[in-house]
């Protein structure tokens, strides 16, 4: 199994929707979750950094934790067309451990 | 807003020749990783780098890679003979404190082998 998996997409929503984007993770020592935000032809950019189970509210954005399911979320509502990039989970052991990444998924937001 | 940069934005180049991409990181960060991302598949550790020494490293980062602090304000990564599997886009990052939660990226160097 590997690491790191996350929903493959692509994923096309219209405006204003409300997304949902998922990772599953196999390895239980991973205790911290981050979302990154990454533009065409740009480096990642954090969006939402979690430490272990719970959730984390930051305007349109909502990172969830579940480390019983091992599963994270990242939820935008009120989708805008500037939200349409790709969507990359990350996650590590120690809060100055190296980062595990999911392969990411490219969301689009029709006007 | 500072920022990560990193050049060359693209570098084409022979199988078995030495690459050195650079990366200037945001000024009063500390600590400073490399990672790597082929086309169609996930970004990927290679080292981390932290008062002149490396903290960490993946399996990737064999031998033909090192890195350098070589002066105040510059960070390499240097493959000393490519091969058509370093094909990928690097990408710098730097951290002030070293947490995974705070990591800035630059925007990536392309490195093509032929």
């Amino acid at each position: 199994q590997k690491e790191v998996e996350q929903d493959p997409g692509p994923l096309s929503v219209p405006e204003g929707a409300i997304v949902s984007l998922n990772c599953t993770y196999s390895n239980s020592a991973f205790q911290y979750f981050m979302w990154y935000r990454q533009y065409s032809r740009k480096g990642p950019e954090l969006l939402m950094y979690t430490y272990s189970s719970g959730n984390k509210e930051d305007g349109r954005f909502t990172a969830q934790v579940d480390k019983s399911s091992k599963y994270i979320s990242l939820f935008i509502r009120d989708s805008q067309p500037s939200d349409s990039a790709t969507y990359l989970c990350a996650m590590s052991a120690g809060a100055n451990s190296k980062l595990t990444f999911g392969k990411g998924i490219t969301l689009s937001v029709r006007p | 807003e500072p920022e990560v940069t990193q050049t060359p934005s693209h570098q084409v180049t022979q199988m078995g020749q030495e690459v050195i991409l650079r990366c200037v990181p945001i000024s009063n960060h500390l600590y400073f990783y490399w990672y790597r991302q082929i086309l169609g598949q996930k970004v990927e550790f290679l080292v981390s780098f932290y008062n002149n020494e490396i903290s960490e490293k993946s399996e990737i980062f064999d031998d033909q890679f090192s890195v350098e602090r070589p002066d105040g304000s510059n960070f390499t990564l240097k493959i000393r003979s490519t091969k058509l599997e370093d094909s990928a886009m690097y990408f710098c990052a730097s951290s002030a404190t070293g947490v995974t939660g705070e990591l800035f990226f630059g925007e990536g160097s392309r490195l093509t082998v032929l």
